[in-house]
């Protein structure tokens, strides 16, 4: 079966760092992905890892240690367009994705 | 704007009703894909196409079909609907098949039934 888990909310404050963890149990594995969705939007491609390691983009970070089964988003210098769900998702199949339930981000002033 | 197309935006209708959601790729995108999310769900995959080829299957019931026509829109079609079919369904397109290209999502169709 496939497993991703998120924490179901965090806030944090405006100007910070904030990083987004996700652990993976997946019966095989091509890829991570980070997709930001505001609230009834559709989901916008963060980042993508399939090597180990750190993948930087911007203000957006993304890690993968393929053998903890473990990825992080970091999110510097915060914004408050920032809140958002961040989903993280596993293509493990060859073709689809598999995502978890996200992650409720919530920045305050 | 992704490039991705999805009509309509919103459709209300009743139980077992049946209604059509249509999706056009970006330009140049051969695959189509369709998810559905549900509040409590998260994101759940339903099914794939390939050039007009039906390619992968996910979570979807019997009473869900859909196909790729040769302009490489897509349209899902639910009927029999019930309560528990209100989601937003999601159209997502990518250069070819393979999972490992970033798939590029369209805005929605929320589907409320009542």
């Amino acid at each position: 079966g496939q497993n991703i888990d998120q924490p179901t909310e965090m806030t944090a404050t405006e100007g910070a760092i904030v990083q987004i963890n996700c652990t993976y149990q997946t019966s095989g594995f091509n890829g991570l992905f980070w997709y930001q969705q505001h609230a009834g939007e559709a989901p916008t491609f963060l980042s993508y890892n399939v090597l180990d390691g750190l993948e930087e983009k911007g203000r957006f970070s993304s890690f993968l240690s393929r053998s903890k089964g473990y990825s992080y988003l970091l999110l510097k210098e915060l914004q408050m367009k920032d809140s958002a769900s961040y989903l993280c998702a596993v293509e493990a199949s060859g073709y689809a994705l598999n995502f978890g339930k996200g992650t409720s981000l919530l920045v305050t002033p | 704007d992704s490039g991705v197309t999805q009509t309509p935006k919103h459709l209300i209708t009743a139980t077992g009703q049946r209604v059509t959601l249509r999706c056009s790729p970006r330009s140049g995108d051969l695959s189509v894909y369709w998810y559905q999310q549900s509040l409590d769900q998260g994101l759940q995959f339903l099914i794939q196409y390939y050039n007009g080829e039906e390619r992968a299957k996910g979570n979807i019931l019997e009473r869900f079909s859909a196909q790729q026509f040769p302009d490489l829109h897509s349209e899902l079609n639910l009927s029999s609907l019930e309560l528990g079919d209100s989601a937003l369904y999601f159209c997502a397109s990518s250069v070819d098949g393979s999972g490992t290209n970033t798939q590029y999502f369209g805005p929605g169709t929320r589907l409320t039934v009542l």
